[in-house]
């Protein structure tokens, strides 16, 4: 069956450090995507990244960056020189193929982030 | 500016009634979902619809229906049915490619409370 496992329930670091959030996944699927979202104290959830299973390059967004790694069923997501803006609750995600090509998205639990100045 | 719209923002109501949630997105977006999310939880897929007049029971669809008669629509109702029916809910859209899972885009949530 299908699953994401977000360890980390929550983390709190001060301003500017560097704090990194795991994502580990489980699928027989051979083709899968993989998602981050960001869901801010006003509570709507803000799309990250899509990462399909096929392209393992790692991926740097400003100070977001993503490391994929299939050999370990990992797509961690760093935040550099982190920001108070950056406090949310984030979650992993992996799409679920259905019948049909009607694909449903598994979630993590989310792991919260708290940025103290 | 195009995006997913959900009224209204905070809903209360009492125990027994049913209650709609409105959800319009104007992305031109083909499917449409709607979940559940309860505190320090992930979250839950109710209903989904990849297609106008048709749609899908999620992980938690008891006591939940949903229509779409138009592309840009997708309500929830939550019925009396329901046991535990206070949460925040969210809509989503997103493309529709065979084959492809695209990311979703979600609204701003309704979070109801019934007492």
């Amino acid at each position: 069956a299908q699953k994401v496992t977000q360890a980390q329930t929550e983390i709190s670091v001060v301003e500017k450090e560097d704090v990194t959030l795991d994502c580990v996944y489980e699928t027989r699927d051979t083709t899968y995507y993989l998602f981050w979202y960001k869901q801010p104290p006003s509570g709507e959830l803000v799309f990250l990244i899509r990462r399909n299973s096929f392209d393992e390059q790692n991926e740097i967004s400003g100070r977001y960056s993503w490391n994929f790694q299939k050999s370990t069923s990992s797509f961690n997501f760093t935040i550099t020189a982190s920001q108070v803006v950056d406090s949310a609750v984030y979650f992993c995600a992996l799409s679920d193929f259905n019948a049909g090509n009607n694909r449903k998205l598994i979630w993590g639990l989310g792991t919260s982030l708290a940025v103290n100045p | 500016d195009g995006g997913i719209t959900q009224s209204p923002k905070y809903l209360f109501r009492k125990e027994g009634q049913n209650v709609t949630l409105s959800c319009e997105q104007n992305l031109n977006h083909d499917a449409m979902y709607w979940y559940r999310q309860d505190p320090g939880q992930g979250l839950r897929l109710i209903y989904y619809s990849q297609i106008v007049n048709d749609f899908q029971k999620g992980d938690i669809a008891e006591g939940y229906s949903v229509s779409r008669e138009k592309k840009e629509s997708f309500p929830l109702t939550v019925t009396s049915a329901q046991k535990n029916p206070t949460a925040f809910y969210l809509c989503a859209s997103s493309i529709r490619v065979a084959g492809v899972s695209h990311e979703q885009y979600f609204g701003p949530g309704t979070r109801l409370t019934v007492t």
